[in-house]
């Protein structure tokens, strides 16, 4: 089956560094990948989606970059603020169902 | 504009009692979800409903039922309950395929569902 990990369970970055979550896939049929944020005591929350014909997408302080050649996906935030501080998944979509292979997350702890 | 709902947000079973979750939209999505969220770890699917009157198994169906009981509403049910149950649930829905202008694959989350069972 497939299977979607991240390659670090934790990252610790200074307030206002740059921060890079990355992710790894194994189907290389997977067309579609999404990153939530998920906050402590909440649901997941949409972050930003790239689909498998683009490299790079940007948001706003994120971007996500592709890389299907070695089946990578990493999360780039600018400036990284306090309220970063969260378990980022990535998640991987199946084009036919739209069902959601999420990744085990790496949690973000932003240090002031 | 409540987006997704879930009932009850705690709750503490006895092995072998049943229950309900309860989960509504309101944003007229196709698509329901329901995830189990253990300790450490990523969300497993655990049924979903791609459109009104389908459901369909994800990867841990056992010991779980559920119903989709309009376009608004899907509930999973523990017939009897299981330690190994113990875990948070999320509820999720999506706009799902062919709703055009949507993003199929994008779900929205509720706020969780935190069970024990003891």
């Amino acid at each position: 089956g497939e299977s979607v990990g991240l390659h670090l369970p934790t990252l610790s970055v200074q307030e206002g560094d740059n921060s890079i979550i990355n992710c790894a896939y194994s189907n290389s049929a997977s067309d579609y990948f999404i990153w939530y944020k998920q906050e402590s005591g909440k649901g997941p929350q949409f972050i930003i989606d790239i689909r498998s014909n683009m490299d790079k997408r940007q948001g706003q302080r994120v971007t996500v970059l592709l890389n299907k050649t070695v089946k990578h996906l990493s999360l780039q935030i600018a400036a990284t603020q306090p309220g970063d501080s969260a378990v980022y998944f990535c998640a991987d979509a199946s084009s036919n169902t739209g069902k959601l292979i999420f990744g085990q997350g790496t949690t973000l702890q932003v240090k002031p | 504009n409540a987006g997704v709902t879930q009932t009850p947000k705690f709750q503490v079973l006895k092995t072998g009692q049943s229950m309900t979750l309860q989960c509504a939209q309101d944003m007229n999505h196709n698509s329901m979800y329901w995830y189990r969220q253990d300790p450490g770890m990523g969300l497993r699917l655990i049924y979903y409903s791609a459109s009104e009157g389908t459901t369909d198994k994800g990867e841990v169906p056992n010991g779980y039922n559920v119903s989709r009981l309009n376009k608004r509403e899907f509930s999973l049910r523990l017939e009897s309950a299981a330690p190994s149950q113990t875990s948070v649930y999320f509820c999720a829905s999506s706009a799902g395929l062919g709703l055009a202008g949507s993003l199929p694959y994008e779900q929205y989350f509720g706020p969780g569902t935190r069970l024990t069972v003891t």
